[in-house]
């Protein structure tokens, strides 16, 4: 089976950076995806590492340690449309399945 | 491309009637994927499709629970004597080969 480990909620400054950490534990690994959601919107994908190290897009940026079966999410330079629930995804069965976490919600103050 | 499109968006049923959801992919995509999706938690894995052929179910998915995409393009989703567990957001999303899930807005169920 798989699981993966988020934490619930995080709250942050607006200009600040914020770490959303994941930890999964699942077999036949392919890759670790991010996805957003907005209150009563879809998911939306936002990045995906399949090999260890850092991906950067604008703003965000995600890392992979296949080792550590361990990946975060950087949010730079906050701003009040972040706020939204983040969640980590692994990718199994040589990627033709995409498992989610319980997700993160993340609050951002002025 | 108009993106991923479920209908209805809303469905409120009586518990023991059958329902019946669909969902139009993106049209070059081979993928489709249907989820469940309650309030704080992230979206359940249910089934996926490449082109017409069903891949796997989830073990979890009562036999009530059912699936088609007969030509390999639009999806229906039939929930048999819908029990008030059932109430959730259903989530249909596309992809191509080895890329990532566009999901469409879903469709909220409520059962009375």
């Amino acid at each position: 089976g798989q699981s993966l480990e988020q934490p619930s909620e995080v709250t942050a400054v607006e200009g600040a950076i914020v770490q959303i950490n994941c930890t999964y534990q699942t077999s036949g690994f392919y890759g670790l995806s991010w996805y957003q959601q907005h209150d009563g919107g879809a998911p939306t994908f936002l990045s995906y590492n399949a090999l260890d190290g850092l991906e950067e897009t604008g703003r965000f940026s995600s890392f992979l340690s296949r080792s550590d079966s361990y990946g975060y999410l950087l949010l730079q330079e906050l701003q009040m449309k972040d706020s939204a629930s983040y969640f980590c995804a692994v990718e199994v069965g040589g990627g033709f399945k995409t498992i989610f976490g319980a997700g993160t919600r993340l609050f951002v103050k002025a | 491309d108009t993106g991923v499109s479920q209908n209805p968006r809303h469905k409120i049923t009586k518990r023991g009637q059958n329902v019946t959801f669909r969902c139009d992919p993106i049209s070059e995509h081979n993928r489709l994927y249907w989820y469940r999706q309650t309030l704080g938690q992230g979206p359940e894995f249910l089934t996926y499709f490449q082109n017409e052929a069903q891949l796997e179910k989830s073990r979890l998915l009562s036999d009530r629970f059912s699936a088609e995409r007969p030509k390999g393009s639009f999806s229906t989703l039939e929930i048999q004597r819908t029990e008030q567990g059932d109430s959730a957001m259903y989530l249909c999303a596309s992809s191509a080969l080895n890329e990532k899930l566009f999901f469409g807005s879903g469709t909220q169920l409520s059962v009375l």
